[in-house]
C-alpha cells in the first residue's frame, strides 16, 4: 500500500532561517508527489507538488524536488517568515481518482 | 477563500443526539470528500463521492452517514457518536482524476467542522 512519513514537529525556527522537513515515501505504482499547508483556523491548501521524478515543485518561496532513487520528497525554503507558521502535510496518489495519502503533518512555528 | 463552504464551524453533540455537518462548493467539481483529522493522527479518508456517487467508504462506523444530492452538496449526518469521534471533520472537492498523469491531486478544501462528542 502507499504510506508517507514525515519528521514528528514542532520545527520552530527563527525568522529568515533556513527550513527542511522531510518527507518519505512509499507506494505501489508511480506516484504524484504534493505538500498541502494548513494555516491556524483553515483548512488545507495546495502549496505545491510534482508528477515525475526529477521534477522541482515550487511556490511561495517553497521548493520540493522528487527523488525517485531515495524516495523523498523534502520540502525547503531559503527563508522562512512569521507568517509561514502552519502545519505542512506530505501527500502521494497513485491514481486518477485523486484518492490521497496524507503524512501525519510538521507543525512549522517562526519567531520574530 | 477557497469556494468551499463548511457549516457549522464548530458543535457540541451529546452521545444521543443526531446532528449534520454540510459542505457546499460552486467550483463546478465533481468529486467531494470528508476527512477526518485528529489530533496527533495523519488525516483520515472517510468518503468519496464521484459524480454524486459514493466511491469509497474507508470502513467508517455506520454512525456516520453520507449523503451527496447533488454535486455541488456533501451531507454527514452524525448519530449516537462517542467521545473519541471528536476531531476536524474537513470537507474537500475536486475534478475527478483526468488520467494516471492528468490533473490530479489537488483538493479544495473547507475550513472545517470542529465536533466535540461530550
Amino acid at each position: 500500500g502507499n504510506s508517507v512519513t514525515q519528521m514528528e514537529g514542532p520545527v520552530t525556527l527563527s525568522e529568515e532561517a533556513f527550513l527542511t522537513i522531510n518527507c518519505t515515501y512509499t507506494a505501489t505504482g508511480y506516484p504524484s508527489l504534493f505538500w498541502y499547508v494548513q494555516y491556524p483556523g483553515e483548512g488545507l491548501q495546495l502549496l505545491l507538488k510534482a508528477t515525475k521524478a526529477d521534477d522541482k515543485g515550487s511556490n511561495k518561496g517553497f521548493e520540493a524536488t522528487y527523488r525517485k532513487e531515495t524516495t523523498s520528497f523534502h520540502l525547503e525554503k531559503g527563508s522562512v517568515q512569521v507568517s509561514d507558521s502552519a502545519v505542512y502535510f506530505c501527500a502521494l496518489t497513485t491514481n486518477a481518482g485523486n484518492m490521497l495519502t496524507f503524512g501525519g503533518g510538521t507543525r512549522l512555528m517562526v519567531k520574530p | 477563500e477557497t469556494g468551499v463552504t463548511q457549516t457549522p464551524r464548530h458543535l457540541v453533540m451529546g452521545m444521543t443526539n443526531k446532528k449534520s455537518l454540510k459542505c457546499e462548493q460552486h467550483l463546478g467539481h465533481n468529486a467531494m470528500y470528508w476527512y477526518k483529522q485528529s489530533a496527533k493522527k495523519p488525516l483520515e479518508l472517510m468518503f468519496v463521492y464521484n459524480f454524486k456517487e459514493q466511491t469509497e467508504n474507508n470502513s467508517v462506523p455506520s454512525r456516520f452517514s453520507p449523503e451527496c444530492p447533488n454535486s455541488s452538496h456533501l451531507f454527514l449526518h452524525l448519530h449516537t457518536l462517542q467521545p473519541e469521534d471528536s476531531a476536524l471533520y474537513l470537507c474537500a472537492s475536486s475534478h475527478p482524476g483526468l488520467g494516471p498523469r492528468g490533473d490530479t491531486g489537488e483538493l479544495f478544501f473547507g475550513e472545517g467542522s470542529r465536533l466535540t462528542v461530550l
